[in-house]
């Protein structure tokens, strides 16, 4: 229950294609949703996070679409850029914790 | 403003040696996490600290993983033996207070070790 199941483990993209992430949990307490992005070498940054109340959110080029009854979310990157190659995972928080359950990360290359 | 600071960025230590991996947080930031990161995986919570308090340490092997926070800022992290097993990133975060409101966690760049 206190897993987050995160898919594709890779994917490669053609620049300005739009990768879709994709997560899906079980824990019908987790109130929180970000995505971390993490360079080689480097700790993982916070991008965007949702809130199971809304349905999406949009910072710039990075969109988090959830569906609360399917327990799924999910990050879309529009325009791709090769600079946006890293690794990114999901994860979730259980609400009144701090605690944060990460996905199993996603390997995004997007070629020039 | 200055992010999270760790060290050593690097440790190869042979199985049954011990390690020690230090952290220090954004200045002002009341909780501290540990996660250790296997290769090809997301972090996983070894222990979460509210100030110099333990919140969460189940899943910190205690036999051999040990932590702490004395003053409420600066951190370690101690294995002692150390496994084939530990070899992976361990990543220190921090973030504000729980009453602050504000729930995003910082991570520093990870200490990478190498149990040989």
């Amino acid at each position: 229950q206190q897993q987050v199941k995160q898919s594709p483990q890779s994917l490669i993209v053609q620049k300005g294609g739009i990768p879709i992430i994709n997560c899906a949990y079980e824990n019908t307490a987790f109130d929180y949703f970000p995505w971390y992005q993490q360079f080689p070498g480097k700790g993982p940054a916070l991008l965007i996070a949702i809130r199971p109340d809304v349905s999406e959110k949009k910072e710039g080029r990075f969109t988090i679409s959830f569906n609360k009854s399917a327990k799924q979310f999910s990050l879309h990157i529009m325009d791709s850029q090769p600079g946006d190659s890293a690794t990114y995972f999901c994860a979730a928080r259980r609400q009144g914790a701090q605690k944060l359950v990460f996905g199993q990360g996603t390997r995004l290359t997007i070629n020039p | 403003e200055a992010g999270v600071a760790q060290s050593p960025r690097y440790k190869i230590i042979e199985k049954r040696q011990s390690v020690a991996f230090w952290c220090n947080p954004i200045s002002g930031h009341a909780t501290l996490y540990w996660y250790q990161q296997i290769l090809g995986q997301g972090p996983k919570l070894l222990i979460q600290f509210q100030n110099n308090g333990v919140v969460d340490d189940s899943q910190l092997p205690k036999d051999r993983f040990s932590a702490e926070r004395l003053k409420g800022v600066d951190s370690t992290l101690k294995i002692q033996p150390a496994k084939l097993e530990d070899s992976a990133v361990y990543l220190c975060a921090s973030s504000l207070a729980w009453t602050s409101g504000s729930e995003t966690q910082y991570f520093g760049p990870g200490t990478r070790l190498l149990v040989l």
